[in-house]
């Protein structure tokens, strides 16, 4: 198993533009959340989903998109970007509650 | 408003030694509540998971403690190794919310 791959692992952008981070997964897990990491600080959950075609916003959702139209596949779409989204940002899956979530190794992303 | 807070931002120690981590919350009541090590540049990864009915979980080196009337979890490493240094992260999630919490995270490094 390749477990939770993310795309790209570093992306630049400027002011305004708009991009999707890639996530995928092959364990064949019902959870999948989306996590930005701010310089000495935690991991606080944008968006997560609960199965295919369900989605639910996390801590910290504005300026995100997602949707989950496979098991696979959660997709986090930036709809016009700013500098205060410079951030990491990971991806995680898990079967299902209380189980161990495993992490993706992170998208690095500048806004200028 | 739901808060965690680990106990400090770094804590270095001698190796050998037994490292405690601390991670207290406030307004929240978790079913569980797990550990996890991220190393620089890397996601977390999952090392222990204990639950609300559970007091005590180890796991080789590593023991952590679990009290919901004090609202407070503490992470053991046992004969610390100058390779436990790490950036250590406690997360609590709800019985059915399927989304987590963290804490900012705890950096511990153990001298030779």
């Amino acid at each position: 198993n390749a477990g939770v791959t993310q795309t790209p692992k570093f992306q630049v952008l400027k002011t305004g533009q708009s991009m999707t981070l890639q996530c995928a997964q092959d364990m064949n897990h019902e959870y999948m959340s989306w996590y930005r990491q701010d310089p000495g600080m935690g991991l606080r959950l944008i968006h997560y989903s609960v199965g295919a075609g369900i989605t639910d916003q996390g801590e910290v959702p504005n300026g995100y998109n997602v949707s989950r139209s496979t098991t696979e596949d959660f997709p986090l779409r930036l709809l016009s970007a700013a500098p205060s989204q410079t951030s990491v940002y990971f991806c995680a899956s898990k079967r299902t509650v209380q189980e161990t979530q495993y992490f993706g190794p992170g998208t690095r992303l500048l806004v200028l | 408003s739901q808060k965690i807070e680990q106990n400090s931002e770094a804590l270095n120690i001698q190796e050998g030694k037994t490292a405690t981590l601390t991670c207290n919350y406030t307004n929240y009541s978790p079913a569980y509540l797990q550990w996890y090590r991220q190393d620089p540049g890397r996601g977390p990864v999952f090392l222990l998971l204990i639950r609300e009915n559970e007091k005590e979980k180890r796991k080789e080196r590593l023991k952590v403690t679990f009290d919901t009337t004090l609202k407070q979890s503490l992470f053991h490493i046992t004969a610390s190794q100058p390779a436990d240094s790490a950036t250590y992260l406690c997360a609590l999630e709800g019985t059915n919310a399927g989304k987590s919490t963290f804490g900012d995270g705890t950096t511990l490094t153990v001298k030779p």
